[in-house]
């Protein structure tokens, strides 16, 4: 029972550098999201997708893209990092269903200097 | 807009003490209500849900109730104990948003043995 998938767990990156968050999940879940969590501010929805091929912004997604093309996998990537963008970073996902729970990954914690 | 808001931390109680954790919601639909737990260095995992009005969600001795005659859903638990030491996080998914799950900033609980 693998679940939700993040890597890595750690990362740090200097101002102006891109990567990419991975996630992956072996649950057959249409719905799959992207939160950061910072102190004092709960969670925040960067981005999530309701199945394969589509995507939506949340609250927060200046400096981030998403794809989704299969269901499985909602990679994260930050364009060109900035000491904003440290932060704890979660993905999500969950069944079709407004009523069916969250169930997330460990999280990676990215530093940006 | 939905929105959710819960009692600030941190919250400290000596073991085996009763535990309140405050949680009220605004909502424009019919929402499910969750609460999540987050332990020391991992993503949040669900604790209890409750789908409709007088809905009890009860799990590992803790307990909410769904009022909708006063839009909350506070976290009860009879007596505590150390390994209950983590955040809490209310949150609600409306059916009529249900792209967007909303979180509130999260409860600290410390519980001295």
């Amino acid at each position: 029972n693998a679940g939700v998938t993040q890597t890595p767990k750690f990362q740090v990156l200097k101002t102006g550098q891109s990567m990419t968050l991975q996630c992956a999940q072996d649950m057959n879940h249409e719905y799959m999201s992207w939160y950061r969590q910072d102190p004092g501010m709960g969670l925040r929805l960067i981005h999530y997708s309701v199945g394969a091929g589509i995507t939506d912004q949340g609250e927060v997604p200046n400096g981030y893209n998403v794809s989704r093309s299969t269901t499985e996998d909602f990679p994260l990537r930050l364009l060109s990092a900035a000491p904003s963008q440290t932060s704890v970073y979660f993905c999500a996902s969950r069944e079709s269903s407004y009523n069916s729970p969250l169930h997330f990954g460990n999280g990676t914690r990215l530093t940006v200097t | 807009g939905d929105s959710v808001t819960q009692m600030e931390g941190p919250v400290t109680l000596s073991e085996e003490a009763f535990l309140t954790i405050n949680c009220t919601y605004t909502a424009t639909g019919y929402p499910s209500l969750f609460w999540y737990v987050q332990y020391p260095g991992e993503g949040l995992q669900l604790l209890l849900k409750a789908t409709k009005a007088d809905d009890k969600g009860s799990n590992k001795g803790f307990e909410a109730t769904y009022r909708k005659e006063t839009t909350s859903f506070h976290l009860e638990k009879g007596s505590v104990q150390v390994s209950d030491s983590a955040v809490y996080f209310c949150a609600l998914s409306d059916m009529n948003r249900d792209d967007k799950i909303i979180f509130g900033k999260g409860t600290r609980l410390h519980i001295l043995p």
